[in-house]
């Protein structure tokens, strides 16, 4: 089956730097990557997905790059707030099937 | 939480009692799943739901079953609970329209403690 592995687990950055989180996965037929938040308290929320067929996308200060050759995809939080202090997930599936493969998560603190 | 609850929010009970938690939704989405989340492992599939009466395991199935009697609802039953089952516990959702299947959006949780 398909293994996620996400680093760092934790992450402190200074208030407006940016902040990258870096996942590989094992499944080469792997070709959707969905990123999730996750506040204290409440479940995971969808910020950023990427298909296969793209290498990059943007949604605000928040962007999300794929290398397939490589097998690694990555998170790039750009600009960092208070309120982007939480816990983030990257995942992995094949398209069109049901199961999400989820790496440990990375605590992301920012600083004031 | 994308039209989804989940009952209890929290629950405390012990060793070798059963325990159903429940994971109502108002989106009309086909599919459903209950994951569980401990420090360390991310979420781990537990079982899932292809449609009404339509269900399979996950990764760490075991001690646990479901049902879906309806699309709406999808129990997640501990037949007799284990302190190994003290975690956090996450139904989703997703559906073949709009971002497709492998898109989930995710309840709120139910926090259980088993003593």
């Amino acid at each position: 089956g398909e293994n996620v592995e996400q680093h760092p687990s934790t992450l402190s950055v200074q208030e407006g730097d940016s902040a990258v989180i870096k996942c590989t996965y094992s499944d080469s037929a792997s070709n959707y990557f969905p990123w999730y938040k996750q506040e204290l308290g409440k479940g995971p929320q969808l910020i950023i997905d990427i298909r296969s067929n793209v290498g990059e996308k943007k949604d605000q200060r928040i962007a999300v790059t794929l290398n397939k050759t490589a097998k690694h995809f990555s998170l790039h939080i750009t600009e960092t707030q208070p309120e982007d202090s939480a816990v983030y997930f990257c995942a992995a599936s094949r398209s069109n099937d049901y199961k999400l493969s989820f790496g440990a998560g990375t605590t992301v603190t920012v600083r004031a | 939480d994308a039209g989804i609850t989940q009952s209890p929010r929290h629950k405390v009970t012990e060793t070798g009692t059963p325990v159903t938690l429940r994971c109502h939704q108002t989106e009309n989405h086909r599919y459903m799943y209950w994951y569980r989340q401990d420090p360390g492992h991310g979420l781990r599939l537990i079982h899932y739901s292809y449609g009404v009466k339509d269900t399979d395991k996950g990764e760490v199935s075991d001690g646990y079953s479901v049902s879906r009697s309806k699309t709406e609802d999808f129990l997640l039953t501990l037949e007799s609970a284990t302190s190994s089952q003290t975690s956090v516990y996450f139904c989703a959702i997703s559906d073949a329209s709009g971002r497709g299947q492998e898109t989930q959006y995710f309840g709120p949780g139910t926090r259980l403690l088993v003593l």
